[in-house]
């Protein structure tokens, strides 16, 4: 019973690179979520999506791409990273039924130099 | 933009207190979540009150909702020093239950 697995849960960027991050659900969810989370700022939402091949934009989606190829996974990119992209990231998923709310991964700390 | 802002934002009590956070929020929700996250860790799914609900239970835990002034509480009863963490209220009304919006949260401290 993994849950939501992310992958890799810490990295160091410098300016202008690009990385992917991957998210893993093994819970059949629909829905898939990307977060970030910075001091003062709470969760803000990147992408997310209702389904496989569906990916929409959030509050904060400048900079960062989404795919949902799979129904268990979501990767998020950054395509050429910035020092105002250094946060921790957190995906989720969740099921058509609200009740059991969202199961969160444990993060991904990214800091961009 | 946050839906839901937590009061307090920081809150530090002995073992055996009770602990009371609130959160209000703007818009007309479905419903509405509170989330524990310890330090470190992904958040962890608590408890979930509907909009049509005013107030539930889950172990040492109370929830309530006052829809008419837009806000809820979350009450954690003889707290322990294993409920160090932060707590997040989330609401859904941006438009569906699919896509949640966080407060900042509330952390709480419960020394031993």
């Amino acid at each position: 019973n993994a849950g939501v697995t992310q992958t890799p849960k810490f990295r160091v960027l410098k300016t202008g690179q690009s990385m992917t991050l991957l998210c893993a659900q093994d819970m059949n969810h629909e829905y898939m979520y990307w977060y970030r989370q910075d001091p003062g700022m709470g969760l803000r939402l990147i992408h997310y999506s209702v389904g496989e091949g569906t990916t929409a934009k959030g509050e904060v989606p400048d900079g960062y791409n989404v795919s949902r190829l799979k129904k268990q996974n979501f990767l998020l990119g950054l395509e050429s990273a910035a020092p105002s992209q250094t946060s921790v990231y957190f995906c989720a998923s969740s099921p058509l039924d609200p009740y059991y709310g969202y199961t969160f991964g444990s993060g991904t700390r990214l800091t961009v130099v | 933009s946050q839906q839901g802002e937590e009061d307090p934002q920081a809150l530090s009590i002995q073992e055996g207190e009770n602990a009371t956070m609130n959160c209000s929020y703007k818009t007309s929700i479905n419903n509405l979540q509170w989330y524990r996250q310890n330090s470190g860790r992904g958040l962890v799914h608590l408890i979930l009150i509907r909009s049509n609900e005013r107030e539930k239970h889950s172990g040492r835990l109370r929830v309530t909702l006052d829809t008419s002034k837009k806000s809820s509480s979350l009450l954690i009863t003889a707290s322990r020093a294993a409920d160090t963490a932060s707590y997040f209220c989330a609401t859904d009304a941006q438009g569906g239950s699919e896509k949640l919006v966080f407060g900042k949260g509330t952390k709480l401290t419960v020394n031993p």
